[in-house]
């Protein structure tokens, strides 16, 4: 149980235009989804907080106006990067919880952005 | 934002060695994580600590929730090649929504 799904896997798109991001929780309702960047070598940095039918949180120094979060239903969050550029470029996780059990805080596979 | 110390940032070991790792914060947690995330994907849970002192053994791995609440070892025992990955820790403050915080990992390399 637990499994959270996230797509695409990998995505190559050009300068300008924005990108979508899905993560899907299969088994379970995501309270909270948790949205992170890591660049190679390095953590995973937080970006954004979402639960289910309100706004995110974002960390500080994340545009929200950039990266936007919409977690409009209990399995589903998306992230979408708006007019996205070269540096926007990274590896993008997403995890989810129910909220209820440290279990729940399951991490998708990953997204491998790149802007061109 | 704070994060965990994790160090050092790589580790070499021979197969069938036993490896520690240590995670330390200026923070009190009450809730301790150890991740393992392998190239191109999400991190995986290997074992979750939730009272100070606890010993939690998964398989070949064992970890402890230090009884300051500020530290946290993750002990391998007879390495395997699979066992190559980024260990992370991560530190939860309270309530099952909160977030993580995340030390910077230790990249594990495991030579047959």
């Amino acid at each position: 149980g637990a499994v959270v799904s996230q797509h695409p896997s990998r995505v190559i798109c050009k300068s300008g235009t924005s990108v979508k991001i899905e993560c899907r929780s299969l088994d379970f309702q995501a309270t909270t989804m948790f949205w992170y960047r890591q660049f190679p070598k390095q953590s995973l940095m937080l970006m954004a907080t979402s639960n289910e039918g309100s706004k995110a949180t974002y960390e500080q120094g994340v545009e929200k106006d950039k990266f936007l979060i919409n977690h409009a239903s209990l399995t589903l969050s998306t992230l979408t990067v708006t007019s996205a550029h070269p540096e926007d470029s990274s590896f993008y996780i997403c995890s989810a919880t129910t909220g209820t059990n440290i279990y729940g805080y399951t991490f998708g596979s990953g997204t491998r952005l790149t802007v061109v | 934002g704070q994060q965990l110390n994790q160090s050092p940032q790589s580790m070499f070991i021979q197969e069938g060695e036993d490896v520690s790792m240590n995670c330390t914060s200026s923070s009190i947690f009450n809730t301790w994580l150890w991740y393992k995330q392998d190239p191109g994907e999400g991190p995986v849970l290997l074992i979750a600590l939730y009272k100070a002192g606890e010993l939690t053994s998964n398989g070949r791995l064992t970890a402890q929730f230090g009884i300051t609440r500020k530290d946290s070892f993750l002990n391998i025992s007879a390495s395997i090649p699979s066992d190559v990955g980024i260990y992370f820790c991560a530190g939860q403050y309270t309530g099952a929504n909160s977030k993580l915080t995340f030390g910077k990992g230790i990249t594990l390399s495991v030579r047959p």
